[in-house]
């Protein structure tokens, strides 16, 4: 199985800062079929990214992800007070694995 | 507009049984993969179970093979999970998501499963 290691657990911003996410992989994920999620406490998960980089439907462009193999990022550019939520990526190249998670939280 | 509909969820006891439901809508049902991810109270995402489009063949994460199975009835755009010899560690928000070994772009709102005695 591919374990997903992400870091920080938690992440203390304030709005309109910079977030970075990190998702490690134990094993290269095929063809980047790497998906990153965003879910708000009562809520149903949101995706955000998949295929490593590529941004799902009305995602706002502030969103990004990038990397390869067994290292990927999540970037939010400017924190909207909307974002501040739990992220979980995801993996699909083989079977299916999520990480533990990373908490957005305001500082 | 896809809608993903899950029931079935209950409080039932250790080593008990359970049927979850899945009715979908708003896509050609047959054509989709269809999956279960669930999650702990306070916990992670775990994905479960997928199965392919069609007939569709089956995959289960570890921790629920042999004990639970997913299955399709396509003429009722419905989605289960039979769930076997229930543990505590299996109470979960149970998610019923459009798509196989993918990502999930929809996702149902949950059906709560409790094992406890």
């Amino acid at each position: 199985d591919i374990v997903l290691t992400q870091s920080p657990g938690t992440l203390s911003l304030s709005p309109g800062e910079r977030a970075t996410l990190s998702c490690r992989a134990s094993q290269s994920v095929s063809s980047n079929y790497l998906a990153w999620y965003q879910q708000k406490p009562g809520q149903a998960p949101r995706l955000l990214i998949y295929g490593a980089s590529s941004r799902a439907t009305g995602i706002p462009d502030r969103f990004s992800g990038s990397g390869s193999e067994t290292d990927f990022t999540l970037t939010i550019s400017r924190l909207e007070p909307e974002d501040f939520a739990v992220y979980y990526c995801q993996q699909y190249g083989r079977l299916v694995t999520f990480g533990g998670g990373t908490k957005v939280e305001i500082k | 507009e896809v809608q993903l509909v899950e029931s079935g969820g209950d409080l039932v006891e250790p080593g008990g049984s359970l049927r979850l439901s899945c009715e979908a809508s708003g896509f050609i049902f047959i054509n989709s993969g269809m999956s279960w991810v669930r999650q702990a109270p306070g916990k992670g995402l775990e994905w479960v179970s997928s199965i392919g489009d069609g007939r569709g063949e089956t995959y289960h994460a570890d921790s629920v093979t042999a004990r639970f199975a997913i299955s399709r009835d396509n003429s009722k755009s419905t989605l289960y999970l039979q769930m076997n010899s229930l543990r505590a560690e299996d109470t979960a928000v149970y998610y019923c998501t459009k798509g196989g070994l993918t990502d999930f772009q929809y996702w149902g709102h949950g059906t709560l499963v409790i094992v406890s005695s």
